[in-house]
């Protein structure tokens, strides 16, 4: 079935740095990657759509300069958090459309420091 | 227009119990209504998924209501097991079946707790 790998499943950083994501399907070519975020307790919020080889789309009230998304290739996106602070650790999910529905990745956990 | 609305927030079913959740959309243009199930720290997982073009569908102990008249869709987990214990989510898009590029609206979530 389709994969989607989402790395590094939990990562710390301390304020101020910044952090990439990486989201890769491992058996299928995705145009099409999605990324959610999540607080305790919550449902999934999406942040932003990315297309292959394209500008992200970026939901409403995301800033598009602090979370910067890459999908360079089919099977790879990227999501960098630039100068984190506390109240960006969150869970961060992406998932990957494809013909049969929407994979998603098994999500990673920031702790800004 | 965008959202999905579920229900109940919190839900506590003995062992071998039916779970019911549901869920209510504005927006008559999504026609990919699935459910996801998530376990602390994962990612969701698909569980079930139906189009508006079936009032209902089946898998295992799964089963999808659809009502399309009152914009209405409900999960229905039969034989609850504890295992089960877990937050199910209810979503919705325009085209998300069969390789289009919208986005997936996800309801609010449910918590629930199967007791042995």
């Amino acid at each position: 079935g389709a994969v989607v790998s989402q790395h590094p499943s939990r990562v710390i950083c301390k304020s101020g740095t910044s952090v990439k994501i990486e989201c890769r399907s491992l058996d299928f070519q995705a145009t099409t990657m999605f990324w959610y975020r999540q607080f305790p307790k919550q449902s999934l919020m999406l942040m932003a759509t990315s297309n292959e080889g394209s500008k992200a789309t970026y939901e409403q009230g995301v800033e598009k300069d602090k979370f910067l998304i890459n999908h360079a290739s089919l099977t790879l996106s990227t999501l960098t958090v630039t100068s984190a602070h506390p109240e960006d650790s969150s869970f961060y999910i992406c998932s990957a459309l494809r013909e049969s529905g929407y994979t998603f990745g098994s999500g990673t956990r920031l702790t800004v420091v | 227009q965008q959202q999905v609305k579920q229900s109940p927030q919190s839900l506590i079913v003995q062992k071998g119990g039916i779970s019911i959740i549901n869920c209510a959309y504005e927006n008559t243009a999504f026609d990919y209504f699935p459910w996801y199930q998530q376990f602390p720290g994962k990612g969701p997982a698909l569980l079930i998924a139906i189009r508006p073009d079936v009032s209902e569908k089946k898998e295992g102990r799964f089963t999808i209501s659809f009502n399309k008249s009152a914009k209405q869709f409900s999960l229905h987990i039969m034989d609850s097991q504890p295992g089960d214990s877990a937050t199910y989510f209810c979503a919705a898009s325009i085209g998300g079946y069969g390789g289009a590029t919208n986005k997936l609206i996800f309801g609010t979530g449910t918590l629930l707790a199967v007791q042995p």
